[in-house]
């Protein structure tokens, strides 16, 4: 089976740096996925490790480790316009489906 | 450029009435897939299709039904609706199964349902 965790709610501030993190259990791991999505909006892509490390991709970077089925997303200089839901998603199964975890809510306040 | 386009964006129901959401790709895409949210949690993987012609059911498929045609569209049939079905739907292609070396998904601006 699958089981993701993350935090539920973040808060920060513009300008500073959060870190949302992710742990996963899932048959078959192929990488992790980072979507985001604002509130009545439709998800999208931010990063997909599929090797250990960190990933960056200007002011996100996510960062994956296989050994200890965990990865995060580190989100910098933060704007107000951060303010989303920030989903982990592994894919896996023989077609590589998306399974995605409940989400972080993410606040940035002025 | 529309990338993905859903139809209905809205839609009340009445619970036995059967209805069928739609999803068009101009991507050329291969894979398509069918997603629900209910509110505050993340997508939940109903059906998908890898390539036209196949389909494959997700996570919860119980009362959903998909075709695929052609690669463009993939249109998600409830063939008899019920209140637990209320939700947002959105559908979503990837150029590859899994979305590539990338494993990057496309979505649609979603259908909201609502079954009374």
């Amino acid at each position: 089976g699958q089981s993701l965790e993350q935090p539920s709610e973040v808060t920060a501030v513009e300008g500073a740096i959060v870190q949302i993190n992710c742990t996963y259990q899932t048959s078959g791991f192929y990488g992790l996925s980072w979507y985001q999505q604002h509130d009545g909006g439709a998800p999208t892509f931010l990063s997909y490790n599929a090797l250990d490390g960190l990933e960056e991709t200007g002011r996100f970077s996510s960062f994956l480790s296989r050994s200890d089925s965990y990865g995060y997303l580190l989100l910098q200089e933060l704007q107000m316009k951060d303010s989303a839901s920030y989903f982990c998603a592994p894919p896996s199964g023989s077609a590589r489906q998306l399974t995605f975890g409940s989400g972080t809510q993410l606040t940035v306040l002025p | 450029i529309a990338g993905i386009t859903q139809a209905p964006t809205s839609q009340i129901l009445a619970a036995g009435r059967r209805m069928t959401l739609r999803c068009t790709q101009d991507m050329r895409h291969n894979a398509m897939y069918w997603y629900r949210q209910d509110l505050g949690l993340g997508l939940r993987l109903i059906h998908y299709s890898n390539t036209a012609g196949t389909t494959g059911k997700g996570e919860v498929p119980d009362g959903y039904s998909v075709s695929r045609a052609n690669t463009d569209d993939f249109p998600l049939t409830l063939a008899s609706a019920v209140p637990s079905q209320t939700s947002v739907y959105f559908c979503a292609s990837s150029d590859t199964p899994g979305g590539g070396s990338y494993n990057e998904q496309f979505f649609g601006p979603g259908t909201r349902l609502t079954v009374l």
